[in-house]
């Protein structure tokens, strides 16, 4: 089974408007952290945001939000009053333990366009 | 600021060609990762190593083999390169995560590889 899912390939958000990009993820370690990069076109990856199984409150980061919902094992990266600068591609990665090992187990990514 | 660079950032080789893809960083991070990039797919993790000289196979493991003689430093070989190694190549290095499960992995700025 897919660790991390990422069911939108690609996406399209109007500028200045908010967008969410979803993701999905499956472990039964209490304990993991997840993780939202953003690769733009020139192919450098960069961290976004995490968010720990047992915060108790949604990351957030700027213009990023994370909407955590535990229950429903999601993790869907919030981008409010998009720029075009947010045209990128979007990964969702997690990562288990601290006992389970040091792997990061990442999606196949959304491909985000903002349009002016 | 942490950095982690890759020795080139494009690379031309010819099939049965012995490819060595070099990795350093500067953080004296415990755990180092190498992945393939390839669109539709995601990341796909080849190989990681949490020690020197120790070393864990990842998803793709088949056609490549690793190594990683001192802390800093984590090389990628592909033994005899074939066409459908033809990708972009990413490095990441990242704290324990005995330590600290919230660190990210930082990454290179990646080589994009072609085999002709």
């Amino acid at each position: 089974a897919q660790k991390i899912t990422q069911t939108q390939p690609g996406m399209f958000v109007q500028e200045k408007e908010a967008v969410t990009l979803d993701c999905t993820y499956d472990t039964s370690d209490p304990s993991y952290g997840l993780f939202w990069y953003k690769q733009p076109s020139s192919g450098e990856m960069i961290f976004l945001i995490y968010q720990g199984s047992y915060d108790q409150q949604n990351a957030t980061e700027g213009r990023y939000s994370l909407n955590f919902q535990k229950a429903r094992k999601s993790a869907n990266l919030v981008i409010s009053a998009s720029q075009l600068g947010d045209s990128a591609m979007y990964f969702c990665a997690m990562r288990e333990g601290p006992n389970t090992g040091n792997q990061f187990y990442f999606g196949t990514g959304t491909s985000l366009t903002v349009i002016p | 600021d942490v950095k982690v660079t890759q020795s080139s950032r494009y690379l031309v080789k010819r099939t049965g060609e012995k490819v060595f893809l070099e990795c350093v960083q500067d953080m004296d991070h415990e755990n180092m990762f190498w992945y393939r990039q390839d669109p539709g797919l995601g990341l796909r993790l080849i190989y990681f190593s949490y020690d020197v000289k120790m070393k864990e196979k990842g998803d793709i493991p088949e056609g490549y083999s690793v190594s990683r003689e001192k802390k800093e430093r984590f090389s990628l070989i592909l033994e005899s390169a074939s066409t459908n190694q033809t990708s972009m190549y990413l490095c990441a290095s990242s704290l324990d995560g005995a330590a600290l499960l919230s660190y990210e992995q930082y990454f290179g700025p990646g080589t994009r590889l072609t085999v002709t």
